[in-house]
């Protein structure tokens, strides 16, 4: 079945690095774009952006741009998030979603936990 | 960027009752490029409706969307146990996309 699997949780400390994975199976993971969307503690959804599966071109959403870095590995079907310089209020859990078209996003990973605390 | 406003906050309803939620967007959103999720504590959203009113695969006939422009309708015909839930509307289609607050229905 198609599905989307999230590395696990994250405890970093303030000025740090982290690098969140999303593993699809299931599909051609190159026929759908992958999406980014950040929900912090008690909070609502935020669409980071997306990554095109193909040309491996990432597009921001405002907000994300700088310290945010979507990359892909192809060969393993897997996307990637970084987030450098990490402050405590990108505590948050971050969702990859398959883009089904137009930034519909059909398909949800379980989520990554990120917490930036001292 | 679009800003989309949901009401009510919070919608206290007992099952088999009938849920309406409102999604109110601050500028016409063209094509009907609005969706809705559901997410149930603990859990990743899920995609409910997308084109304002087309239900995604696998979703029950008791959910419907409805509306154009600015205004958008999310109903639910008879609550089941398994609704009680945060609803968000969500524009898309662009690299502007927003999501609205959210809407918790939770049980009367």
């Amino acid at each position: 079945q198609v599905q989307l699997v999230q590395s696990g949780s994250e405890l970093k400390k303030p000025g740090a690095s982290v690098k969140v994975s999303c593993k699809a199976s299931g599909y051609s993971f190159t026929d759908y774009a992958m999406n980014w969307v950040r929900q912090a503690p008690g909070q609502g959804l935020e669409w980071m952006g997306w990554i095109n599966t193909n040309t491996g071109n990432p597009t921001y959403a405002q907000g994300f741009t700088g310290r945010f870095v979507f990359s892909l590995d192809t060969s393993v079907s897997t996307a990637y998030l970084q987030i450098s310089s990490l402050k405590a209020e990108d505590t948050a859990v971050y969702y990859c979603a398959r883009d089904w078209g137009k930034h519909v996003m059909d398909v949800w990973g379980q989520g990554s936990t990120v917490t930036v605390s001292s | 960027e679009i800003v989309l406003t949901q009401s009510p906050g919070t919608l206290s309803l007992s099952p088999g009752e009938r849920a309406t939620l409102s999604c109110r967007a601050s500028q016409s959103i063209s094509n009907s490029y609005l969706a809705w999720y559901h997410q149930k504590p603990g859990q990743a959203p899920s995609l409910l409706i997308y084109g304002a009113s087309n239900r995604a695969t696998g979703i029950p006939d008791r959910f419907s969307g409805s509306g154009s422009g600015t205004d958008f309708t999310l109903t639910i015909s008879r609550l089941e146990p398994e609704d009680f839930a945060v609803y968000f509307c969500h524009h898309y289609g662009s690299s502007l996309g927003t999501f609205g607050q959210g809407t918790k229905v939770e049980i009367k």
